[in-house]
């Protein structure tokens, strides 16, 4: 199993859409959980911080369940503006890669 | 507060050449890390650092070295560069749980 599973689309949405993206992690031991926004061959940019209570930024609501190992994101009323790679990141003290782990991406393209 | 630089920002290998690149931080932070990234690829852990003198393999380290003679800075050496190595290499840096902090990456093609 992989240390951070997402689900890799493309989610193909019309503006205005609302759409969901789930992240799952192996490691009980991770201690903090990012969504970051990545546009085509740039850098990775963070989207924000997950926390247990969930957060809310915006347009933008992003949850965590420790008990099933599960990051959310939310995204309502998509613009085209959204259109980007997100990818869950988690943050595991002691992990085997210096402690950061990164999911594969999941794209969203918003269209017109 | 400049976070995180890459340099260079862009580069043409010939296959064999060799090069180094840089990775700058100016937020003290003890840990560091390259990645490559391919098209529709996620990122890749090239080699990774958690402290001043230290350095780690991660998921491809083959064809590169690293060093981390001074906390503020990590290294990635190509001995002998080949077309498999043409990618967007990208540094990173965190300190404890926070969240990673990106350079603009580098655009590395060997012809």
């Amino acid at each position: 199993r992989k240390e951070v599973e997402q689900d890799p689309g493309p989610f193909n949405v019309p503006e205005g859409a609302t759409v969901a993206f789930n992240c799952t992690y192996s490691n009980s031991a991770s201690q903090s959980f990012f969504w970051y926004r990545q546009d085509c061959r740039k850098e990775p940019k963070l989207l924000m911080s997950v926390y247990s209570s969930g957060n809310e930024d915006g347009r933008f609501t992003a949850q965590l369940n420790r008990a099933s190992q599960y990051i959310s994101l939310l995204i309502r009323d998509s613009k085209l503006s959204d259109s980007a790679t997100y990818l869950c990141v988690v943050n595991v003290w002691g992990g085997s890669q210096g402690n950061l782990i990164f999911g594969k991406g999941t794209k969203l393209s918003v269209k017109p | 507060n400049a976070g995180v630089t890459q340099t260079p920002k862009f580069r043409v290998l010939k296959t064999g050449q060799s090069m180094t690149l840089l990775c700058a931080q100016d937020m003290n932070h003890e840990y560091m890390y390259w990645y490559r990234q391919d098209p529709g690829m996620g990122l890749r852990l090239i080699h990774y650092s958690v402290g001043e003198g230290t350095t780690a393999k991660g998921e491809v380290p083959d064809g590169y070295n690293v060093s981390r003679l001074k906390k503020q800075n990590f290294l990635l050496g190509l001995e002998s560069a080949a077309p498999s190595q043409t990618s967007v290499y990208f540094c990173a840096s965190i300190q404890g749980n926070t969240e990673a902090f990106f350079g603009q990456g580098t655009r590395l093609t060997v012809v």
